[in-house]
């Protein structure tokens, strides 16, 4: 299962809207609403940020906000804050009964 | 509140195998999946399977089958992650994670991380 592909990295001055992409085929993405969205900062564990596409776990800033549209799915954080500075994966259910992860991206708070 | 608190750093050489062990609190343990991630140094995050804690059914990602084995005994609220046959490539932090009762691959809660290092 090859990774899912979000762009290396993405910057934006505080306080700014920044957009990521996560581009699968239909057989990921494009197939199933269990895309997931996790934030890494350096050294730590992932945290959820989104789940089924659009949804956030309890506690989660509503600046972060995710959606999809047809193999490519987006995870917008607005408002951007310095502590928004970290990696970010996405993630998707397969037709293989099994999960791939995106690529990652840095995410850089200028 | 929930912990999963996993085992320490392990050092092997090529060709031995690894067991790392992933301690959950705070829930029931038989009502969820646990999962197992790796990631090998500045790399991504990369799925290697589950376990259903209820009934021990398992799953692997096919980059895995054959050489990954998750256990679990419920006893000790414990989850377990052996692979086998290490080679350098396997150096990574293998993490285990606990989905939400939804389902989708959501991880909700996180182990800190085992550090293994596969060296000669």
């Amino acid at each position: 299962q090859s990774a899912l592909t979000q762009p290396a990295s993405v910057s934006g001055s505080p306080g700014q809207s920044i957009t990521i992409s996560c581009t699968g085929t239909s057989t990921d993405v494009g197939g199933y609403n269990y895309v997931c969205w996790y934030q890494q900062h350096a050294g730590k564990a992932p945290k959820l940020m989104i789940f089924d596409v659009s949804n956030r776990p309890l506690g989660v800033s509503n600046r972060f906000s995710g959606s999809k549209s047809g193999n490519t799915a987006s995870l917008t954080i607005s408002g951007l804050q310095a502590e928004d500075e970290a990696d970010y994966f996405c993630s998707s259910y397969t037709s293989s009964y099994t999960y791939v992860f995106g690529t990652g991206t840095k995410v850089t708070v200028l | 509140q929930v912990q999963l608190v996993q085992s320490g750093t392990e050092v092997k050489k090529p060709g031995a195998s690894v067991k790392v062990s992933c301690k959950s609190s705070g829930y029931t343990f038989s009502s969820y999946v646990l999962f197992w991630v790796r990631q090998a140094p500045g790399q991504r995050l990369e799925w290697m399977g589950w376990i259903t804690a209820g009934n021990g059914k398992t799953k692997y990602s096919q980059k895995f089958q054959g050489r990954a084995t998750i256990t679990r005994d419920t006893s000790a609220s414990t989850a377990y992650m052996e692979l086998s046959s290490l080679r350098s490539e396997d150096t990574a932090v293998y993490y285990c994670g606990r989905e939400r009762p939804g389902g989708g691959g959501a991880l909700e809660y996180w182990g800190q991380g085992t550090l293994v290092t596969v060296s000669s």
